[in-house]
């Protein structure tokens, strides 16, 4: 079956302006993740769903930064304002119930 | 707050010796811990996961080991290969998210 796809793989923007990322976790999974590596931080938890509960938002870093998931399947990670600080490469993984992590090929985030 | 640890951040080894690579963590509240790999510019990719009460698994020629009470976990590549050069990563569960450690970047040379 297919694995966790993101989309794009490569967004340019510039600063400012408002980028959306998108995830689809593997079908039948209900637990999804956000995380964001960059060269200066690793790999940092962002945001993490699970079924209808509400989302633990713990891992953001600021209120630009918001996620949603609709229908329990995809999910967008919305970024406004964008700054140079944020860019980084965003990868989502899904699991089910919460064990093994499987991840994107994530998308690859440039702010000019 | 849990942090995860792993030396050495590079490793360069001759092709078919074995590469033992280490990862520690300071909180053994663990629910379980991972292991991936990373090819640049690519995502992870799932190696091996041991549950809290494991002590290790195997998986071809990868063992990974963990014991809580030292907050440690090793994995061991066993007769290396040009192809296992990556970075390698170990991240720790507990709750709903991943604490990773930095990686450890592999270079098999032939």
């Amino acid at each position: 079956g297919a694995g966790v796809s993101q989309s794009p793989s490569n967004k340019v923007t510039e600063k400012g302006k408002d980028v959306e990322l998108r995830c689809d976790p593997i079908s039948g999974h209900t637990a999804l993740y956000w995380y964001r590596q960059s060269l200066g931080q690793g790999l940092e938890f962002l945001i993490y769903f699970q079924g209808n509960s509400a989302p633990d938002k713990s891992g953001l870093p600021s209120d630009r930064f918001s996620a949603e998931r609709t229908g329990g399947s995809v999910s967008t990670l919305t970024i406004q304002r964008t700054q140079q600080e944020d860019s980084a490469v965003y990868l989502c993984a899904s699991s089910l119930d919460a064990r093994e992590q499987f991840f994107g090929p994530g998308t690859r985030l440039t702010v000019l | 707050k849990q942090e995860v640890t792993q030396i050495p951040a590079a490793l360069s080894v001759p092709e078919g010796e074995n590469l033992v690579l280490n990862c520690s963590f300071t909180d053994s509240a663990i629910y379980n811990l991972q292991w991936f790999r990373q090819d640049p510019g690519k995502g992870l990719t799932s190696l091996l996961l041991i549950q809290s009460s494991q002590r290790e698994q195997t998986s071809g020629r990868l063992n990974a080991s963990l014991d809580k009470s030292s907050g440690r976990s090793t994995l061991y590549i066993a007769a290396s290969q040009p192809g296992d050069s990556a970075t390698y990563l170990c991240a720790s569960a507990a709750g709903n998210k991943l604490t990773f450690g930095g990686g450890t970047r592999v270079l098999v040379k032939p």
